[in-house]
């Protein structure tokens, strides 16, 4: 069965600094992967998501994240956080094929101080 | 177009009374998935539907949770005497169809409260 870690369960930064989000996954196969984000009172948006191809995958808002086979990890980063990136953080995963079945970590919430 | 609307957005509730909660897709997408999100536990899949029907029910928590699909379009789930700890929102979550490179666009979530 597939599953998500995700060891951080609060991270606080200050606005500026370099952020890393870390998701650790489990799956025999090559996985789908994605980084949601949940800012309070909205729903999930996707950051971006890796499918296959280049390993390092641009997204939104100024995310990347690298996906790293022989560590089974899927690291979010940005290099200067700002204030409106303070929300909750979910890493996923999809079974390759089929229909998305899609397991989510337990997320990581993001303080950002000025 | 509209996103994925959900309703109602709060619902307050004495155990042991049904509730139904009601998602409408983005119009066009075939896949339409449910997800409970409680305090502290992530999100944990329901119940996904392709069209009409429900190909994988495996993450229904018990017999009172059950759900439908109507016209490929609007789907409601409904949990029947509640209890204390079926509260959790309730995200619904729809997609393109059946390729695991859909993305899943989620709508706001349905607050469940059962007293």
């Amino acid at each position: 069965a597939q599953s998500v870690t995700q060891p951080d369960i609060h991270i606080t930064v200050s606005e500026g600094a370099s952020l890393e989000l870390r998701c650790n996954y489990s799956y025999g196969a090559t996985p789908y992967l994605f980084w949601y984000v949940q800012s309070p009172g909205q729903g999930l948006q996707l950051l971006l998501k890796y499918f296959s191809g280049d390993t390092l995958v641009q997204g939104i808002k100024g995310f990347e994240a690298e996906f790293k086979r022989s560590q089974s990890s899927f690291n979010l980063r940005k290099p200067s956080v700002h204030w409106s990136d303070a929300a909750e953080y979910f890493c996923a995963v999809g079974a390759s094929g089929g229909y998305q079945k899609v397991t989510f970590g337990i997320g990581t919430k993001l303080q950002v101080i000025p | 177009g509209a996103g994925v609307s959900q309703s109602p957005s709060n619902k307050v509730t004495e155990k042991g009374k049904d509730v139904e909660l009601r998602c409408d897709p983005i119009s066009g997408h075939t896949a339409l998935y449910w997800y409970r999100q409680s305090l502290g536990q992530g999100l944990e899949f329901l119940i996904y539907f392709q069209g009409n029907s429900a190909p994988d029910k495996s993450g229904l928590p018990s017999d009172r949770f059950s759900a439908e699909r109507t016209g490929g379009s609007v789907s409601t789930l409904t949990i029947q005497r509640t209890q204390q700890e079926d509260s959790a929102v309730y995200l619904c979550a729809s997609s393109l169809g059946l390729a695991g490179t859909n993305e899943q666009f989620f709508g706001p979530g349905t607050r469940l409260t059962v007293l």
